[in-house]
């Protein structure tokens, strides 16, 4: 089993730039991803890690570090479309060899202009 | 096509009654899951399917049966739910199970349990 944690909500203005912190405990760990999901809608992918470092694509950034059980997803040039909830999820690989998404709760971004 | 299909969209449905969501992909991936999803939380695990045989049931209750007719379809079977079943219930596939692939979702369905 593990722990995944991220704070609830932040609040940032447009333009602006956000970085959500993510911490995990597990005890098979292959991976970790962030999905964004507007209310009311399906989870979609933003950004996978599985070895330490940083991830850019676009917009969106994500960073890993295993040792310190630490992930971080980074937002630039925050626009309104991107008021959303923010899911870190680890993948964990059970005794049996399967992989397992857990998620941690969101974080709820909201952007204001 | 990265698009995961679903339906119904919405179902209300009675503590007596059988009904069954249906769930699509045709990326070709070989693992397909099941998510049941509360208001305000993240998606947990119900089912994992793996080359359309059943890798993991995380002790959902029998009132909640899975179905892998074949590896684009994935179905879910559902008789005496409680109103404490009432969530959004999302389908997602994966290229496999073992190692580590993004999870495509689908749009889900919304369950309301009278």
């Amino acid at each position: 089993g593990q722990n995944i944690d991220q704070p609830t909500e932040m609040t940032a203005t447009e333009g602006a730039i956000v970085q959500i912190n993510c911490t995990y405990q597990t005890s098979g760990f292959n991976g970790l991803f962030w999905y964004q999901q507007h209310a009311g809608e399906a989870p979609t992918f933003l950004s996978y890690n599985v070895l330490d470092g940083l991830e850019e694509k676009g917009r969106f950034s994500s960073f890993l570090s295993r040792s310190k059980g630490y992930s971080y997803l980074l937002l630039k040039e925050l626009q309104m479309k991107d008021s959303a909830s923010y899911l870190c999820a680890v993948n964990e690989v059970t005794t049996d060899s399967w992989g397992k998404l857990q998620f941690g709760a969101g974080t709820q971004v909201v952007v204001t202009p | 096509d990265t698009e995961v299909t679903q339906t119904p969209k919405h179902l209300v449905m009675g503590m007596t009654n059988k009904k069954s969501l249906k769930c699509e992909q045709h990326m070709g991936h070989r693992a397909m899951y099941w998510y049941k999803q509360k208001a305000k939380k993240p998606p947990e695990l119900m089912f994992v399917y793996s080359y359309e045989k059943l890798s993991i049931n995380e002790s959902v209750p029998s009132r909640f049966s899975p179905e892998c007719p074949n590896s684009s379809l994935l179905n879910l079977h559902l008789h005496a739910l409680q109103p404490e079943d009432s969530a959004l219930y999302l389908c997602a596939s994966s290229q496999a199970n073992r190692g580590s692939y993004e999870q495509y979702f689908g749009p889900g369905t919304r369950l309301t349990v009278t």
